[in-house]
């Protein structure tokens, strides 16, 4: 069964305090891992895709990192502003369907 | 260019009543998914149109639920009659895959649904 965990759940960070956020996945055959951000009363925001281990993506603060297993997100020098919760999909060979880790929750304070 | 509208935002029933949740997709997108998030749980994937034909239903929990699309527009996730364990929030996102380009889908801002 396709899965996928992220790591930390919570993590509160000082701006300005790099850090990075892990999702780890099992699926059989990846078409694509994607990273999506999610503000209270919102619905995901996309950020990254993702395709074949060694690929990389920036954006701003934002680096998307993949390997076979998992991939990391980045973030360098942080803001209050990127406080939201990250969430990590992966799409298998053999559907269209996403499916999700639980996220995990920034909070940057000032 | 729009995103991907749904409403109501937040709708509240009591058990045994129904409910429809509407998605218009981003204009010119074919792929609608449906997904829903119950209370501290992950995204769960419940359906996907291709155009008007159901692609896959396989996330859709029973019988108590049917989404539509008709003339491949926007879409209409039914819950008949509502139970208690329905409430959470319900996401639509749209996709088109386009030679060449991503699989990334664009949600829309969801539907909380409680079910009292």
């Amino acid at each position: 069964e396709d899965q996928v965990t992220q790591s930390p759940e919570a993590l509160r960070l000082q701006e300005g305090e790099s850090s990075s956020l892990n999702c780890s996945y099992t699926v059989s055959g990846l078409r694509g891992l994607f990273w999506y951000r999610q503000d209270p009363g919102k619905g995901p925001e996309f950020l990254f895709t993702l395709y074949s281990a060694g690929e990389e993506k920036e954006k701003e603060r934002l680096k998307a990192t993949l390997t076979k297993k998992e991939s990391f997100l980045h973030i360098t020098a942080p803001k209050p502003e990127d406080s939201a919760t990250y969430l990590c999909a992966v799409r298998a060979n053999y559907g269209q369907n996403f499916v999700f880790g639980p996220g995990t929750r920034l909070s940057v304070l000032p | 260019e729009a995103g991907v509208t749904q409403f109501p935002s937040h709708s509240v029933i009591e058990k045994g009543q129904t409910v429809t949740l509407r998605c218009d997709p981003i204009s010119g997108h074919d792929n609608l998914y449906w997904y829903r998030r119950v209370m501290g749980k992950e995204i769960k994937f419940l359906l996907h149109f291709v155009k008007e034909s159901k692609q896959d239903e396989s996330g859709m929990p029973n019988n108590r639920f049917l989404a539509e699309r008709t003339g491949g527009t926007y879409s209409t996730l039914k819950v008949q009659p509502a139970e208690l364990e329905d409430s959470g929030v319900y996401f639509c996102a749209s996709s088109q895959w386009l030679a060449g380009s991503s699989y990334e889908q664009y949600f829309g801002p969801g539907t909380r649904l409680t079910v009292t």
